[in-house]
């Protein structure tokens, strides 16, 4: 069983409408999550980072972590043609020190196409 | 935004050459990545840096090699390339938070 599981889609919307992007996870010492987006052709880019269960929220986009069930989601509101993307979890766990071990464990990636 | 670079950003080359894929960041960042990503598939960690004269392999088995010399340059070379090593390189770096900032990647295709 991979460490972190993302449906790959494509997935395909039109403009305006709600997404939801998620990842599962069998890693119980992750305890950091992130979501990068990716643009063609593009290295990732850092889109939101949580540590605690719950929710965060960024303009139109809002991260949801529950480590109970160990499942992270990104939703992202009033979408955009321009949020069109692979967006890839990304988590990490505790070093031994008890800050974040550096080394991410990634997902395969969603690739989202929003539609005007 | 992010000031990470690399290049080339294309390169095809032959089978048996000796290629060197370049990375410099200026932003003074000690932690280094190079991950491996191929279509539809997660990025794997194949070398990274802690530092100056650090360098340890990734969770991925790769025939690369790295060096750091110098804070702001994570070269990555593969002495003698095969088509087995088609894929995009991308490059990251990391301060003293917990964002990775990445570079464009090199997209390398072996003949």
């Amino acid at each position: 069983q991979k460490e972190v599981e993302q449906d790959p889609g494509p997935l395909s919307v039109p403009e305006g409408a709600i997404v939801s992007l998620n990842c599962t996870y069998s890693n119980s010492a992750f305890q950091y999550f992130m979501w990068y987006r990716q643009y063609s052709r593009k290295g990732p880019e850092l889109l939101m980072y949580t540590y605690s269960s719950g929710n965060k929220e960024d303009g139109r986009f809002t991260a949801q972590v529950d480590k109970s069930s160990k499942y992270i989601s990104l939703f992202i509101r009033d979408s955009q043609p321009s949020d069109s993307a692979t967006y890839l979890c990304a988590m990490k766990s505790v070093g031994n020190s008890g800050g974040s071990n550096y080394k991410l464990t990634f997902g395969k990636g969603t690739l989202l196409t929003v539609n005007p | 935004e992010a000031d990470i670079y690399q290049t080339p950003r294309y390169l095809v080359i032959g089978t048996g050459k000796k290629i060197t894929l370049e990375c410099s960041q200026t932003m003074g960042h000690d932690k280094m990545y190079w991950y491996q990503q191929d279509p539809g598939m997660e990025l794997h960690l194949i070398h990274y840096s802690y530092g100056v004269n650090s360098t340890e392999k990734g969770d991925l088995s790769s025939e690369s090699t790295v060096s750091r010399i110098r804070t702001e340059h994570f070269p990555l070379t593969l002495e003698s390339a095969r088509p087995s090593h088609t894929s995009q390189y991308l490059c990251a770096s990391q301060g003293a938070g917990d964002t990775q900032y990445f570079g464009p990647g090199t997209r390398l295709t072996v003949l």
